[in-house]
């Protein structure tokens, strides 16, 4: 049982736009910053989003993300097959002293 | 560029011993906390623990507490992760990576190893 609930699966056609959602609590997204990883299978996760809504250097502006209140959100617009993956939402747990993920949300491009 | 390079994982019995190593590569070590997360087959991310860039703040997961040891060397560039008293649970692919900042209370990795892979089994 994951501390942060993300749903297991979401799924769009090609070009459309997709949001995952990640819902927490005051003890961590409520007052931490969250930070989504993308994560190709086979290979290592990649950050996507740090301080709830910036992009590292190479990240498209196809990715978005923002915080309101216990929850976030990534946005994810033009759809593309590679965007296929799994995503995590994280962040720390002020309660824990820990960090804390998702369970995470596979993505599928129909 | 930066890299992270992992080593030291395979398969060992319940109940010993482990040490990954970390070893980074393309920036300042010392000026960043660290993290090490893993992933068990077929599940998702768990943060395992973390060590501020000089190593005066660690914090452990519940699931490793009193079990593992994250420590750092930054004359070496080097990250470790000590584990002892293995179960068959603690099964997974091990990541290294590199807190955005010093680590101060905040958790985003912005580069990660390509992981190591520690198989508890009898």
């Amino acid at each position: 049982q994951s501390v942060l609930t993300q749903p297991p699966s979401v799924s769009a056609a090609a070009g459309q736009k997709v949001t995952i959602s990640c819902s927490g609590s005051s003890s961590n997204i409520g007052n931490n910053y969250v930070s989504w990883y993308q994560q190709l299978p086979g290979t290592a996760p990649k950050l996507l989003i740090y301080d709830n809504s910036q992009r590292p250097s190479g990240i498209p502006d196809r990715f978005s993300g923002s915080k309101s209140g216990t929850s976030a959100t990534l946005g994810i617009t033009g759809l593309q097959t590679g965007d296929e993956a799994d995503y995590y939402c994280g962040t720390w747990d002020r309660s824990l002293n820990a960090g804390v993920f998702g369970g995470g949300t596979t993505l599928t491009v129909l | 560029q930066v890299q992270l390079v992992e080593s030291g994982g395979g398969v060992v019995r319940p109940g010993r011993s482990l040490r990954l190593s970390c070893a980074a590569f393309g920036f300042t070590f010392g000026d960043y906390g660290m993290h090490w997360v893993r992933q068990a087959p077929g599940k998702g991310l768990e943060w395992v623990a973390v060590v501020r860039y000089d190593g005066s703040d660690i914090y452990y997961a519940d699931s490793v507490k009193g079990r593992f040891s994250i420590s750092r060397d930054n004359s070496k560039n080097t990250l470790y992760l000590q584990m002892n008293s293995l179960r068959a649970e603690d099964t997974a692919v091990y990541y290294c990576a590199r807190d955005l900042r010093g680590w101060f209370g905040e958790f985003s990795a912005d580069y990660w190893g390509q992981g190591a892979l520690v198989t508890v089994s009898s």
